[in-house]
């Protein structure tokens, strides 16, 4: 089946340093959408990125869709300590109601 | 316009025992979709309906199910709870559910089973 890698698992951040988490999909995506969780939360979406080498900007936030639709990333310059949660990536599973396959998302830690 | 509504958001049983939960979608919302998420498996996908049908359903066992009324408020129930069952039960809301519309999920309702 359908399967999502992110990478990396964890990232220890000093603020203001800048942070990146890269996802890969075993299969074409139609789309990818971003979601960020806080500890103790529940995921809130971010972003959803449609076309082949799609780049979207949120602020200090950068999203880029692979030109195959297989891969994408984000990037976050200059974190700050409100960046702190998981960030997951999650691609629709084809034709498959309501399903979405998640990454394993990337817990970002920001030291002050 | 209103959020994904989750009820109740903490709740605590007893292993043998059976839970059900609800879950009001986005005004307009006709497909709604159930997710487990425990910090070893991640997001999980259970099920999903839209139009008061299932859908969709993901691999975990029949004491999992859910259903979804003509106003579009859905329920998942877990019969036979067991420990392995506490988890954040995450339920999610879109136009139609073929991932075409973005996914609002709820606040979650985190369930321990002692």
């Amino acid at each position: 089946g359908q399967q999502v890698m992110q990478i990396p698992q964890y990232q220890h951040v000093q603020e203001g340093e800048d942070f990146t988490t890269y996802c890969n999909s075993s299969t074409t995506l139609s789309n990818i959408q971003w979601y960020k969780q806080r500890p103790g939360g529940h995921p809130v979406f971010l972003i959803q990125l449609v076309k082949s080498g799609e780049v979207k900007k949120q602020k200090r936030l950068t999203f880029q869709f692979g030109e195959a639709k297989k891969n994408s990333s984000l990037h976050i310059t200059a974190t700050q300590t409100t960046d702190v949660g998981t960030y997951f990536c999650a691609g629709p599973g084809g034709t498959s109601y309501g399903k979405l396959t998640f990454g394993q998302g990337t817990i970002l830690t920001v030291h002050p | 316009k209103a959020g994904v509504t989750q009820t109740p958001r903490y709740l605590i049983k007893t292993r043998g025992q059976q839970v059900t939960l609800s879950c009001s979608p986005i005004s307009g919302h006709r497909s709604v979709s159930w997710y487990q998420q425990t910090p070893g498996q991640g997001l999980q996908f259970l099920f999903e309906y839209f139009s008061e049908t299932q859908r969709n359903k993901g691999n975990f066992p029949g004491r999992f199910s859910g259903r979804q009324f003509s106003n579009s408020r859905s329920e998942m129930n877990v019969s036979t709870l067991e420990l392995g069952d506490s988890a954040l039960y995450l339920c999610a809301s879109s136009l139609d559910g073929l991932g075409t519309y973005t996914i609002y999920f709820g606040e979650g309702s985190w369930l321990t089973v002692v």
